[in-house]
């Protein structure tokens, strides 16, 4: 049963740490995004890619968040330094040229859950 | 910027009532989507309308589309403690090679007592 697949699950940390999240998406998928989620502001488009080159990261503060596609396999999103305000969930989608025209949908992988103390 | 209001923000009603959930956009849609996500999981999607005016099933789920396709509810039928999670509608970005993100509204908070 394919699936998106996000380490770590968990993470807490301390402020000022890196943290790097990664996910592998589903074989076969060329697109892939990283969201975050929080209670406040719901789910956040952070940056996503497209045969692995990025098309977008205006959702992402670019001091402290980088994300990037080493391989059609890995994609990895980095903090540094963390910060209490980046506690949330974030998690990791993949799709095959999905859209509306397509009829493609993206699949989400179940999170990585990070609290930064 | 589109704005994706969802109503209400929390609902809570007993095994085998109905329950209905809005979804409201500031702009028309390009298409619909609605998800589920379970705690600890990621969303899932439920169905995509694409129609003004179009209705989905999807067993006690039902799905309706607005005619202007700016605003969209999912009405559940004898809800069971199984429908438990958190309904998202997204705006689906109509840009042909999907290179685009979906925006999610923040979502209605259910929970199915027993």
């Amino acid at each position: 049963d394919a699936r998106v697949t996000q380490t770590p699950r968990h993470k807490v940390t301390e402020m000022g740490q890196e943290v790097t999240m990664r996910c592998q998406p589903i074989l076969g998928h060329n697109t892939v995004f990283w969201y975050r989620q929080t209670m406040m502001q719901g789910l956040e488009l952070l940056a996503y890619f497209r045969n692995r080159a990025p098309l977008d990261d205006s959702g992402m503060p670019k001091d402290r968040f980088s994300a990037e596609m080493p391989d059609a396999t890995l994609a990895t999103l980095k903090i540094q330094p963390s910060e209490p305000r980046d506690s949330a969930v974030y998690f990791c989608a993949s799709g095959l040229d999905p859209g509306g025209l397509s009829g493609n949908t993206i699949y989400f992988g179940e999170g990585s859950w990070l609290t930064v103390v | 910027t589109q704005l994706l209001e969802q109503s209400p923000q929390f609902l809570s009603i007993q095994e085998g009532e109905n329950l209905t959930v809005y979804c409201n956009s500031s702009s028309v849609f390009s298409s619909l989507q609605w998800y589920r996500q379970e705690p600890g999981e990621g969303p899932v999607l439920l169905v995509t309308v694409v129609t003004g005016g179009e209705v989905k099933k999807l067993k006690r789920l039902t799905f309706q589309f607005g005619d202007a396709r700016k605003d969209s509810s999912l009405h559940i039928t004898a809800a069971q403690p199984g429908d438990t999670g958190l309904y998202l509608c997204a705006d689906v970005p109509d840009s042909g090679g999907g290179a685009d993100g979906l925006t999610f509204g923040k979502g209605t908070h259910l929970i199915i007592q027993p």
